[in-house]
Parts: C-alpha cells; sequence; structure tokens
C-alpha cells in the first residue's frame, strides 16, 4: 500500500521568497497533520486537516498556512521565508480517529538562503 | 517548565545490550503516550503506544509509563544496530485532539 508521499523532496528557496509543499495521504486516510523539525526545537505541530476543515493550530506565525481538497491532500504554504524557516516538513495522515494511527512522510528538506 | 523533556544523548551502546530511553513531561492533561522512531532521512514512524499507566511489552520493545511522576521509559532488549535510529516520545491529550507534542529525540547508536 502507498505510503505518504510529500513533493518535493529538496528545496532551496531565498529569504523572501514564498514557498508551497504538498503532501498526498494514505488511501482512505481524512486528516492530514503538518510539523516542523528543526535540530533546536524538534518536532514542532504546525496544523492539522480533517475533510477540508483546519481543526487544530499550533504556535506559529500567519506566514505559515495550510489547506486540504476534497481527496485529502494537503499543501502548506511559506510566505516571505526567513532563514530560520529552514527546516524538515512533515506530514502525516490518518483516518483521524484518535492520536495513534499517524503514518509519517520522509519530509521536505527546506534551506532558506 | 518545558513541556516534555528528553535527553538528547547521543547514546552508543554495543550490539546485545539493553537501552533504556527516557522522557518527562509536566502536562497533567496528557493521556496518551507513544514511542516513534526516525531514521536518518525518513519521517518517524510509530513504534508502541499505550494510555494507561504500567509497563507494555512488544517484542524486544518494553513502554512504561508512570503518570504520577510523568515519566515515560522505553526499554530495547538485545539490541541491534538495525535499532540505530532517532527515538521520539510523544504526547498528546483526550478529546480527539490530533496534535502531538514530541520530544527532541534521542539518537542511539548500536555498534556490531
Amino acid at each position: 500500500k502507498a505510503g505518504v508521499t510529500q513533493t518535493p523532496r529538496y528545496l532551496i528557496k531565498t529569504r523572501g521568497q514564498q514557498v508551497t509543499l504538498s503532501c498526498s495521504p494514505i488511501s482512505g486516510h481524512r486528516s492530514v497533520s503538518w510539523y516542523q523539525q528543526t535540530p533546536g526545537q524538534g518536532l514542532q505541530f504546525l496544523f492539522e486537516y480533517f475533510s477540508e476543515t483546519q481543526r487544530n493550530k499550533g504556535n506559529f506565525p500567519g506566514r505559515f498556512s495550510g489547506r486540504q481538497f476534497s481527496n485529502s491532500r494537503s499543501e502548506m504554504n511559506v510566505s516571505t521565508l526567513e532563514l530560520g524557516d529552514s527546516a524538515l516538513y512533515l506530514c502525516a495522515s490518518s483516518r483521524g480517529r484518535g492520536p495513534y494511527g499517524y503514518t509519517f512522510g520522509s519530509g521536505t528538506r527546506l534551506t532558506v538562503v | 517548565q518545558k513541556e516534555v523533556e528528553q535527553d538528547p544523548g547521543p547514546l552508543s551502546v554495543p550490539e546485545g545490550a539493553i537501552v533504556s530511553l527516557n522522557c518527562t513531561y509536566s502536562n497533567s492533561a496528557f493521556q496518551y503516550f507513544m514511542w516513534y522512531r526516525q531514521y536518518s532521512r525518513k519521517g518517524p514512524e510509530l513504534l508502541m503506544y499505550t494510555y494507561s499507566s504500567g509497563n507494555k511489552e512488544d517484542g524486544r520493545f518494553t513502554a512504561q509509563v508512570d503518570k504520577s511522576s510523568k515519566y515515560i521509559s522505553l526499554f530495547i532488549r538485545d539490541s541491534q544496530p538495525s535499532d540505530s535510529a532517532t527515538y521520539l516520545c510523544a504526547f498528546s491529550t483526550q478529546g480527539g485532539s490530533e496534535k502531538l507534542v514530541f520530544g527532541k529525540g534521542t539518537k542511539l547508536t548500536v555498534n556490531p
């Protein structure tokens, strides 16, 4: 069975630009969550979508946004990139019935220069 | 006080050793306790989960939760080189919240 697919795998952007990352969940999974992973802060929750609705949001500035489409695919957008946004961005999908069923993708490595 | 504390290591052990990984937490609302394993250049994968105090065993892995002390542990018996990875504790509250709160991870190397 196909896993969670994140594209692109690697990305280099310039400070001030914006970026869009994509996540295709496992078939049948309606919940998609996004996390930022950095060496200093570890894994931090960005937001979670279920059936196209944002159900939960972490403590990140408004430059970070996301959306989910009717086929459960999700995108996250970061505008006005800062050097500190360099991180591994991980997407996880689940059926949305509790915290145990998450499957993570391999992530998108974003480097801001 | 940080919500979750986890010793980052690194931890290096010989093959066959018993490994003990630990996390402490301060949020009394945490009701679900998980351990994830993350290999280099991969996303985390769920190893074990529990919602009650006590021990839960799965093969070579044992998860231990002490809610009164706000302390969780993961024990790996007969460690193998393939266990070399970063181990992350994770927590969630009740109420259907899908937000996971992670420790920063402990990097483990098992030497043949």
